[in-house]
């Protein structure tokens, strides 16, 4: 079966430093990887995703994410932090083969103190 | 339309009552997705479809629950006698295929509220 761990609920960093917030995953084959982030009262909004080749994917407003098979993780960056990237953040994954559900994390909670 | 669309915004009702939930996905989009969330558990798939049919329905959590999507574009989420642990967000996603790759665009939600 399919998991993700979000191992941190809240993470708070320093506007104009850099952010990390961690994802990992297990699937019995190969992954499909995604990151959603979701603002007060409003839906997921998709920002990247994982499917092969580079290691390294760049999505929206500046966020990219790191795919490392080892380890078994995902885990998502950018180099500045802006106040306004202060919102809930979602890893997914999706085994490679089949039409199964997409799987996500519980989230986990960025602030960006100015 | 422009993006995935849900309706009501908001309800609140009573124990016992059935309530109906509807979503608009973005026009072309051959699959839906049905979603719970939670407080601190994140989201609980629901249901899907491909076109008007539904070939998984593993994640409804009981009987109350049913979906149904016609003419392969609007959906609706019944829950029939409302208990108070079914107030949630109850979010919808539309894509262009089922494809693993492909992303899920997600509507605002309904937020349900059971007195």
């Amino acid at each position: 079966a399919q998991s993700v761990a979000q191992p941190e609920d809240q993470v708070n960093v320093a506007e104009g430093n850099p952010l990390t917030v961690k994802c990992t995953y297990s699937v019995s084959g190969n992954p499909y990887l995604f990151w959603y982030v979701q603002y007060p009262n409003r839906g997921l909004q998709f920002l990247l995703k994982y499917i092969t080749g580079d290691n390294l994917v760049k999505g929206s407003y500046g966020f990219e994410a790191e795919f490392n098979k080892s380890q078994t993780s995902f885990h998502l960056k950018k180099p500045s932090a802006l106040v306004s990237d202060s919102a809930l953040y979602f890893c997914a994954v999706r085994e490679y083969s089949g039409n199964t559900p997409l799987v996500f994390g519980k989230g986990t909670r960025l602030s960006v103190i100015a | 339309g422009a993006g995935v669309s849900q309706s009501p915004s908001n309800k609140v009702t009573e124990k016992g009552k059935d309530v109906e939930l509807r979503c608009d996905p973005i026009s072309g989009h051959t699959a839906l997705y049905w979603y719970r969330q939670s407080l601190g558990q994140g989201l609980e798939f629901l249901i899907y479809f491909q076109g008007n049919s539904a070939p998984d329905k593993s994640g409804l959590p009981s009987d109350r629950f049913s979906a149904e999507r016609t003419g392969g574009s609007v959906s609706t989420l019944t829950i029939q006698r409302t208990q108070q642990e079914d107030s949630a967000v109850y979010l919808c996603a539309s894509s262009l295929g089922t494809g693993p790759n492909q992303p899920q665009h997600f509507g605002d939600g309904t937020r349900l509220s059971i007195l």
